[in-house]
């Protein structure tokens, strides 16, 4: 199936770790995304993974990619009231060339 | 570099009605995405063009249409505007598509409404 899962809410303290998870189902995805979308804006591309790493690090972001459950996380570090906003994780699958296949998202809300 | 342009930024239409949105990409950038975003379907694929030619397609009616010009510029239409076609519209560039590792850039989108 077409199915990318994501729970829906994630609420944090600012300086917090946020961890916003991701689980998919389809082996041939190719390449893992994470996408933030902020209140009447597109969606802005976070980082990505290639399906065949474990982790990837960028500045604050820390990709996870289990690939034997198929599990994902986006680890932000000292989260900040600016990271708030709706979390989408997507994947590409080989052979279906432009299409990003997306989870729900994950609102997540940072308290101050 | 200039990012995905979207244009325009907000429709209202009535029902029966058609629509056309427009979409620049990144500046050599050759694949043009489409996607809808409603609150109760979430984000869901369109079709892909690249190199003038649809090359994807999502499980859409045939209402929705789209096409790609030359210089990579690329338009959706959508006819006999329904209700339910209320959405926010989403462009998105990449260099040939995502595979290999090209990752899809977005714009801002177009918030459509039928009333």
């Amino acid at each position: 199936g077409e199915d990318v899962e994501q729970s829906l809410f994630l609420s944090v303290r600012e300086g917090d770790s946020s961890v916003i998870n991701c689980t998919y189902t389809d082996s041939s995805s190719t390449y893992l995304y994470w996408y933030k979308q902020e209140p009447g804006a597109g969606l802005q591309l976070l980082t990505y993974i290639f399906s065949n790493m474990d982790m990837k690090q960028d500045q604050r972001l820390t990709v996870l990619l289990n690939k034997k459950d198929k599990h994902l996380s986006l680890r932000i570090a000292d989260t900040q009231t600016g990271d708030s906003a709706i979390y989408f994780c997507a994947e590409t699958r080989s052979g279906n060339t432009g299409k990003l296949i997306f989870g729900q998202g994950t609102t997540l809300q940072v308290k101050p | 570099k200039a990012g995905v342009t979207q244009t325009p930024r907000y429709l209202i239409k009535t029902r029966g009605q058609q629509v056309t949105l427009s979409c620049s990409p990144i500046s050599g950038h050759r694949s043009v995405s489409w996607y809808q975003q409603t609150p109760g379907q979430g984000l869901q694929f369109l079709f892909e063009y690249f190199s003038e030619t649809q090359r994807n397609k999502g499980n859409f009616p045939g209402r929705f249409s789209g096409r790609q010009f030359s210089n990579s510029r690329s338009e959706m239409n959508v006819s006999t505007l329904e209700l339910g076609d209320s959405a926010l519209y989403l462009c998105a560039s990449s260099l040939e598509g995502g595979q290999g590792g090209q990752p899809q850039h977005f714009g801002d989108g177009t918030r459509l409404s039928i009333l």
